[in-house]
């Protein structure tokens, strides 16, 4: 079975700056996927970065980025120049690639980290 | 661009009432997750269908059951419901044989509240 962990119940950062999300996770698979999901008060599940096991280049999406290492089971997730917006409920989510090749598989969520982002 | 759809998007029932949450997956979807967050938690998944066919089961009591219907649409059934019952249920499509594209969308959830 897979398990994703997240240590950081909650994380604070003033704006303009810096900040990082942990996240580990088990898992016995060789093909998976790596997600971060973005969650603000209005509750919508927003997809903010996705990271492919077999690829070893760090995701980037503009000011998000991972660090992304596979031996450690390590999947860490960077926000630059924090903006007030940026203030949510952070998930990492662990997918296997499902039982067809190509598809999608059940997500498996940490426990959350809320991040506040301060003016 | 069209998104998934979930209704009702609130809904409030007494205790042992049934309930129906229906959602209508991003067209060409063939894949659709049903999800459970309790307050304060991470969404669990409850179970997943493909092709109108169920593909995989998680932690779903046996008071609910699913489908999936000839337009990709599918309705969660929840009955004799209870107060634990009461969360935010999403709805998550995807589409299958689409090379590098292993995305879920998420709609913006159902909020059945149990009283």
């Amino acid at each position: 079975a897979q398990t994703v962990t997240q240590s950081q119940p909650e994380m604070s950062v003033q704006e303009a700056e810096t900040v990082t999300l942990s996240c580990t996770y088990d898992t016995s698979e060789n093909n998976y996927y790596l997600f971060w999901y973005k969650q603000p008060p209005s509750r919508q599940m927003i997809l903010v970065i996705r990271q492919e096991a077999y690829k070893q280049q760090n995701a980037t999406e503009n000011r998000f980025s991972v660090n992304f290492q596979k031996a450690a089971k390590s999947f860490s997730l960077k926000i630059s120049d924090s903006q007030l917006g940026d203030t949510a409920m952070y998930f990492c989510a662990f997918m296997k690639q499902g039982p067809r090749s190509y598809n999608t598989d059940k997500l498996i969520f940490g426990t959350g980290t809320r991040l506040q982002v301060f003016p | 661009a069209a998104g998934v759809i979930q209704s009702p998007r609130h809904l409030i029932k007494e205790k042992r009432e049934t309930a129906t949450l229906k959602c209508y997956p991003i067209p060409r979807h063939d894949t659709v997750y049903w999800y459970q967050q309790g307050p304060g938690q991470d969404p669990q998944f409850l179970i997943s269908f493909y092709e109108k066919m169920q593909s995989d089961k998680g932690s779903i009591p046996d008071r609910f059951s699913a489908q999936q219907f000839s337009d990709y649409h599918s309705e969660l059934n929840m009955s004799s419901l209870e107060l634990g019952d009461s969360a935010l249920y999403f709805c998550a499509s995807s589409l299958e044989w689409t090379r590098g594209v292993d995305e879920q969308f998420f709609g913006p959830g159902t909020r059945l509240t149990v009283l």
